[in-house]
C-alpha cells in the first residue's frame, strides 16, 4: 500500500526565511512524486513534479529514495506563498495511476 | 490545461435527502475523478467516473450511497444519497486530460453541509 506523511499540519516562517516543508512516502516500488498547492480561496493546483526536475516559483524537491523524502524546499519565503501545500504519490508504472495525498501541511509567512 | 467547473459550488441540506453535483470540463479528458475532504483532513478517492460504464469505487464507497454519471468525455455527476451529518465536506471532481502528462487538475469543489 502507498502512505504519505506530511508530519506538520502548520509551519509559520517570517518572510526572507528558508522553507522547508517535509513530506515521507512509503512505496514498495518507484513512485512519482509531487506538490499540490492550494492558495486561499482557489482551487488545488500541480505545483511541481519530481520527474520534471523544475524550481517552480523558487520551490524546488529532490526525490531521495534512501530516506523516502520529497521535502519542498524555498530559500526565501514570500508572503505569497502562504497557502495549503499536500504531497502525493502515483505508481510510476506507466499509465495515469491512482494518486494519494497526504494531509497537507500549512504555510504561513509572517510579513 | 483543463478548465472544470462545478455545480453547485456551496449548499446546505437536511438530513436523509441528496444532492447531485455536476462537474463540466471545457475539453475532453482520459480520466475524470471524484474527490471529498473532509474538514482537516487530506483528500480521498471517491471514485474513478468511467465513460459509457459503472464508476470504479474507492474501498469504503458504495454506488448506492454514491452513484456516479458519466455520459460523455466532458461531463460526470456524483450525488450523495440519504445525506448524514457525517457527509459533510468539500467534494472534488478532478481530471487528467488526454493526451496529458498525466497532470491532475481540479474543480473549485462544492462545500456541502448537512444539518
Amino acid at each position: 500500500a502507498q502512505r504519505v506523511t506530511q508530519p506538520e499540519k502548520l509551519l509559520s516562517v517570517f518572510k526572507g526565511a528558508p522553507v522547508e516543508l517535509k513530506c515521507n512516502y512509503s512505496y514498495s516500488g518507484s513512485p512519482e512524486l509531487f506538490w499540490y498547492v492550494q492558495y486561499s480561496r482557489q482551487r488545488l493546483q500541480l505545483l511541481l513534479r519530481h520527474i520534471s526536475r523544475e524550481s517552480i516559483k523558487g520551490f524546488t524537491a529532490d526525490l531521495n529514495k534512501g530516506e523516502t523524502s520529497f521535502h519542498l524546499k524555498k530559500p526565501f519565503a514570500q508572503e505569497e506563498d502562504s497557502a495549503m501545500y499536500y504531497c502525493a504519490l502515483s505508481p510510476n508504472s506507466g499509465g495515469y495511476q491512482k494518486v494519494t495525498f497526504g494531509t497537507g501541511t500549512k504555510l504561513q509567512v509572517i510579513p | 490545461s483543463a478548465v472544470i467547473s462545478q455545480k453547485p459550488s456551496r449548499d446546505i441540506c437536511q438530513r436523509g435527502t441528496s444532492l447531485t453535483i455536476q462537474c463540466q470540463v471545457d475539453s475532453q479528458v482520459t480520466m475524470m475523478f471524484w474527490y471529498r475532504q473532509q474538514p482537516g483532513q487530506s483528500l480521498t478517492l471517491i471514485a474513478t467516473a468511467n465513460q459509457g460504464s459503472e464508476a470504479t469505487y474507492e474501498s469504503g464507497f458504495v454506488i448506492d450511497k454514491f452513484p456516479i454519471s458519466r455520459p460523455n468525455l466532458t461531463f460526470s455527476t456524483l450525488t450523495v444519497s440519504n445525506m448524514s451529518p457525517e457527509d459533510s465536506s468539500i467534494y472534488l471532481c478532478s481530471v487528467v486530460q488526454a493526451g496529458g502528462r498525466e497532470t491532475q487538475y481540479f474543480g473549485p469543489g462544492t462545500r456541502l453541509l448537512v444539518l
